[in-house]
Parts: C-alpha cells; structure tokens; sequence
C-alpha cells in the first residue's frame, strides 16, 4: 500500500532532550515536507526536500532540523525541544512539483 | 498571505443538503488542490484543479476556479455524516522549482444526520 509512515505517533518528552520522529514514504517521491498543526493557526511548513540531500527552510524552522540522505526517509530532528514546540507534526510527500500530497498519520508532540 | 483563506470557518448541515465552501487567495497560482482532514488525523488529497481549468468533479465532489477572482469553490453533494471533518484548499505557488502548498485555517463540516 502506499502511504507516508511516520513515528511515533504520540511523544511526551521534557524540553532540551534530544528527539526525532521518522518520515518515511514508499512512493519514490521526490518532494517530501515536514508541517506542523497548531489550533488556530493551521499548517504551517517547517522543511521541505526536493531530492535526496536537497533541503530548505520552510516558513517555520527554527528549533529543527532535518536530512534526506536516502529517498525514501526525512526525519525531522529537534536538538533541544521547548514547550513552544508542541503541536501536531505531520509528513507529506508528492511525486512531482504539481501533484497532490500523501500525508502521514500525524506525531503528536507534548514537550513539557 | 499568499495562503487560501476558507470561508466560512465552520458549516453546519443536515444530511443530504449540499455543502459549499469557499477558498480566496492572493496571488497567482499553478494550481490549487483541495484537502480534509477528519479530527487529529492526517490530511486526505480530494482533488487538484490546474489554473487553465475551471470546473472538475470527483464524485459527490465539484470544484470551481476563478483565477480572475482568485477563488475556488468546494461543492459538497448529498452530504453524509461521514462527511464531518476540516476541508483545506492549498494554492500552489513555483517557489524556488518547487511546488509550494500554503494551507489556510480551514472550514469545519458538520454533517448531522
């Protein structure tokens, strides 16, 4: 089945402790994206990949960090989580610059 | 914003009557697509218009756009209660060589039965 896995699904961790959740899609997509929900304020995109190694900020990015060293994985990592990151993560990933998103599940996050 | 900005913020309807819902944006797009989102789970891609098309359907789904006056339009068809959820319009933007999604709010569906 295709789809965009990520994990966890759901994470409690206390703020300055090192964590990453996985992204990982089985579609060969190119174009991959990490969007974070916050109530209010709808998604809002923290990185994007064009390929493998090809990274950018989206409009969100401090506080994280990501990689794509293989096609098919984007993790995203927060080296020093703050309460002012939780939120609900999500994944997504798209074949081509036109073509619509598959998304993940979802990672709730509570930093405390 | 370049962002979609849905209208309205919430819908609320019984079952079988239509539902409709408004997407406006501020630039030019390449295309625009169209998500939902039931509670807390991740967003489902319903349908993508391209910006020479004006009207496409899937289903009980019918989308309209105007890129004269920037907008789109999500029609609901005999709705159901499976229906309840958030729906999301995405313009998409080249930036950089890459397609950008910039999501809006939301409008909240409530379909009662």
């Amino acid at each position: 089945e295709a789809q965009v896995t990520q994990n966890p699904r759901y994470l409690i961790t206390v703020t300055g402790k090192k964590l990453t959740v996985t992204c990982s899609q089985n579609m060969n997509h190119e174009y991959m994206s990490w969007y974070r929900q916050d109530p209010g304020l709808g998604l809002r995109q923290i990185y994007y990949s064009m390929n493998v190694e090809v990274t950018d900020k989206g409009d969100v990015p401090e506080g994280y960090k990501v990689s794509r060293k293989e096609k098919r994985n984007f993790p995203l990592i927060l080296e020093s989580p703050s309460p002012n990151q939780t939120s609900l993560y999500f994944c997504a990933s798209s074949l081509a610059r036109q073509d619509g998103y598959t998304f993940g599940s979802g990672t709730r996050l509570t930093v405390v | 914003s370049q962002q979609g900005e849905e209208d309205p913020q919430a819908l609320s309807i019984q079952e079988g009557e239509n539902a409709t819902m408004n997407c406006s944006y501020k630039t030019s797009i390449n295309n625009l697509q169209w998500y939902r989102q039931n509670s807390g789970r991740g967003l489902v891609h319903l349908i993508l218009i391209r910006s020479n098309e004006r009207e496409k359907h899937s289903g009980r789904l019918r989308v309209t756009l105007d890129t004269s006056k920037k907008s789109s339009s999500l029609l609901i068809t005999a709705s159901r209660a499976a229906d309840t959820a958030s729906y999301f319009c995405a313009p998409i933007f080249l930036s950089g060589g890459y397609n950008k999604l910039i999501f809006g709010a939301g409008t909240r569906l409530a379909v009662h039965p």
